[in-house]
């Protein structure tokens, strides 16, 4: 039972336009939720997180968007640069796990066209 | 420089053979984790500590075992009782206070079998 869902195995945009990564989840439970980006054979690196008490986070050209409603969030990056190319894992935890245990997503491969 | 050391970035196992993957961390965080990540698939959660001497299985722990002893340290060992050990594992670590923060990685060991 996947917990976390990226539908989207890989995105292409083009360089100076937004990409917008999407994220669903179905534990309500989930309170905290991460986006990490990662490139391969590194671990991944943590971008924005943000808190079930707000819908909205905001950090450079990263943005995250929270629908608490819909269970979805999505992460924005404006504008998108080739250093972006990478896989982006969203994450969850919840307060029933007491903060400890993630849930990540399968992944979607962000590719950045010149 | 803070960070997360992962060792040895290749690893190779015999059949039968039990080997152990090192992640030491400068960090001063309480509590470590152990992910496995498999093509395509998202990290899962094998092993974590939140505090010296303490630690839970998480989704994935049969056929693994981990040893707490020190604050900084938190080595995995893959056993043979393992069947499908070849995949890329992730060491992660994470202060921990009353606020949600972000877990933090290395950069991995990949693991193959001979």
């Amino acid at each position: 039972d996947q917990q976390v869902k990226q539908n989207s195995p890989s995105l292409s945009v083009q360089e100076g336009r937004i990409s917008i990564l999407n994220c669903d989840y179905t534990n309500s439970m989930f309170d905290y939720f991460l986006w990490y980006k990662k490139y391969p054979a590194e671990g991944p690196t943590f971008l924005i997180s943000i808190s079930s008490i707000k819908d909205k986070n905001e950090d450079g050209r990263f943005t995250v968007f929270l629908n608490k409603s819909a269970k979805h969030l999505s992460l924005h990056i404006v504008p998108s640069q080739p250093g972006d190319s990478a896989v982006y894992f969203c994450a969850a935890s919840g307060t029933s796990g007491g903060n400890e245990k993630l849930t990540f997503g399968t992944g979607t491969r962000l590719t950045i066209i010149p | 420089d803070g960070g997360i050391t992962q060792s040895p970035k290749y690893l190779f196992r015999k059949e039968g053979q039990n080997v152990t993957l090192s992640c030491e961390q400068n960090l001063n965080h309480d509590a470590m984790y152990w992910y496995r990540q498999d093509p395509g698939q998202g990290l899962r959660l094998i092993y974590y500590s939140q505090i010296v001497n303490d630690f839970q299985k998480g989704d994935i722990a049969e056929g693994y075992s981990v040893s707490r002893e020190k604050k900084e340290s938190f080595p995995l060992t893959v056993t043979s009782a393992q069947k499908n050990p070849t995949a890329f594992y992730l060491c992660a670590s994470r202060i921990r206070t009353t606020s949600n923060q972000p877990q933090h990685f290395g950069d991995g060991t990949r693991l193959s079998i001979l």
